[in-house]
C-alpha cells in the first residue's frame, strides 16, 4: 500500500526566513505533486515532478524529488505572510494516489 | 468560468437523512474523482471515473453512491447519512486517468469543496 508522510504537520516562521517541508512516500514512484490549500478554498497544484532529480521553482517555493530515498522536499525561501497556507505533498502509482496529511505553514511578520 | 464546479457549498442535514453532492467541469476532460478531507485536513480518494466507467473505488461504505451520467458530470449520493460523514467533500478532475497523471505534466484541478455537516 502507497503511504505518503510529510513533516511537519505545523509550521510556524518568522517572515524572511527560510525551511524545508518533507514528504516520504513508501512504494516506488516517480511522480509526486505539491498543492497549496488556503482555509476554506480548494487545493491549487503548484507543482508536479516526474523523475530523480527534479527540481522546480516559482518565486519563493522550490520543490525537488530523489525517487531513490523516496523524498520530496519543498523548501521555502525568504517566507513572507502570503505563503501562509497547508501545503500537501501526493504520490501518484499506477491507479493509486495518495495525498500526505498536509503541512500548516503559518508566517509570523 | 469556474473549471471544476460543485455544490453545494455547505450542506448541513440530520443524521439518517439521504443527500447529493453534484460535481461538473467544463475542462473537456475524461476523467473525475471524489475526495473526502476529514477534520485533520487529510485527503483520500473515494472514485475515480473515466469516461463514465468507474475506475477506482475506495474502502468506501456502499452508502457512497457515484453516478456519472456524462463525462463532465460526477455527482455523490449519499444514503443514510451518519455523523461520520461530516467533512469536506472535493470533486476534481484530469484530462486523462491516473496513469497519465505526471506523464504530460498533468494535473488534477479541484472544486471549491463542499462542507458537509451531519447532526
Amino acid at each position: 500500500e502507497l503511504k505518503v508522510e510529510q513533516n511537519p504537520l505545523f509550521l510556524s516562521m518568522q517572515e524572511g526566513k527560510n525551511y524545508t517541508i518533507y514528504c516520504n512516500y513508501s512504494t516506488t514512484s516517480d511522480r509526486l505533486y505539491w498543492y497549496r490549500q488556503d482555509p476554506g478554498k480548494s487545493l491549487e497544484s503548484l507543482f508536479v515532478l516526474l523523475s530523480n532529480g527534479a527540481v522546480k521553482q516559482e518565486g519563493r517555493l522550490m520543490a525537488s524529488l530523489d525517487t531513490k530515498a523516496r523524498l520530496s522536499t519543498l523548501h521555502i525561501t525568504a517566507a513572507v505572510h502570503d505563503l501562509s497556507a497547508t501545503y500537501f505533498c501526493a504520490v501518484a502509482n499506477n491507479n493509486d494516489m495518495r495525498f500526505g496529511a498536509g503541512t500548516r505553514l503559518t508566517v509570523k511578520p | 468560468d469556474t473549471a471544476v464546479s460543485q455544490t453545494p457549498k455547505y450542506l448541513v442535514t440530520q443524521m439518517g437523512n439521504d443527500k447529493s453532492i453534484k460535481c461538473e467541469q467544463n475542462l473537456g476532460h475524461d476523467t473525475m474523482y471524489w475526495y473526502k478531507q476529514d477534520s485533520k485536513k487529510f485527503l483520500k480518494i473515494m472514485f475515480s471515473y473515466n469516461n463514465k466507467e468507474l475506475i477506482i473505488n475506495e474502502t468506501v461504505p456502499n452508502r457512497f453512491s457515484p453516478k456519472s451520467p456524462d463525462k463532465a458530470h460526477l455527482n455523490l449520493h449519499i444514503n443514510s447519512l451518519e455523523l461520520g460523514d461530516s467533512a469536506v467533500y472535493f470533486c476534481a478532475s484530469s484530462q486523462h486517468g491516473w496513469t497519465a497523471l505526471g506523464a504530460t505534466n498533468e494535473k488534477l484541478f479541484f472544486g471549491s469543496g463542499t462542507q458537509l455537516s451531519v447532526l
